[in-house]
């Protein structure tokens, strides 16, 4: 079952904020993030873990609720770098493939 | 030295030919996949393979055929292609399967006319 991202699109200025949601209807075991560059490949951004954890990449940042089924990834004083596609992978045990979601356009502007 | 490397990086083909896409990774890893990305961004799993062996094939018309000589190496061929078949292909590997990280080659588009 695909994960459902949110929001599908989001336009910030340099400096603002953002947070994106990745939601699953299944218990969920770990969480992916990726930053897909336009014309470029997915690029790995962190993993979770079941067991709440929160990681930092850069000023990215994720979280992970078991319980919600969710993982959100906040992004705090974007930069340029920072637009993209982000996709959230999911899966509901270890040995399961990623499922990703459909992907959150995130445009940086000056 | 480029980790997962596909080629070609552009294919421009008519409907009902046949076209392979290679992919070869230098990184060590024991699993490689393709995954299809269409218009709308979506990233969907077509193929995985583990030690040459498919571990994972999706609903995937019999038209594609992947090929893993070794595990370092995995070529998709496809054949009597269709207009819904234009999409980028990315190739990918992982150290082990199941949810490891992945790293992705740079993608190869097919544009079917």
């Amino acid at each position: 079952q695909q994960p459902v991202q949110s929001p599908q699109a989001v336009i910030l200025r340099e400096g603002e904020d953002a947070v994106i949601n990745c939601s699953s209807s299944k218990a969920l075991y770990s969480v992916h993030w990726y930053r897909q560059k336009h014309g470029e490949a997915p690029v790995f951004l962190m993993i979770l873990l079941k067991g709440g954890e929160q990681k930092g990449h850069e000023k990215i940042s994720a979280s992970f609720n078991e319980k919600k089924q969710q993982s959100s990834l906040y992004l705090t004083a974007s930069q340029l770098s920072y637009s993209g596609t982000y996709f959230c992978g999911s899966n509901n045990n270890a040995g399961n493939m990623l499922t990703f979601g459909g992907g959150t356009r995130l445009m940086v502007k000056p | 030295d480029t980790a997962v490397s596909q080629t070609p990086k552009y294919l421009v083909t008519q409907m009902g030919n046949d076209k392979s896409i290679k992919c070869e990774q230098n990184l060590g890893h024991d699993t490689m996949y393709w995954y299809k990305q269409d218009s709308k961004k979506f990233l969907k799993i077509m193929f995985s393979y583990n030690n040459k062996e498919l571990i994972i094939n999706e609903t995937v018309p019999n038209r594609f055929s992947p090929k893993s000589p070794d595990k370092a190496h995995l070529n998709l061929h496809i054949n009597s292609l269709e207009l819904g078949d234009s999409a980028v292909y990315f190739c990918a590997s992982s150290q082990v399967a199941g949810a490891n990280v992945l790293t992705f080659g740079a993608g190869s588009r097919l544009t079917v006319l």
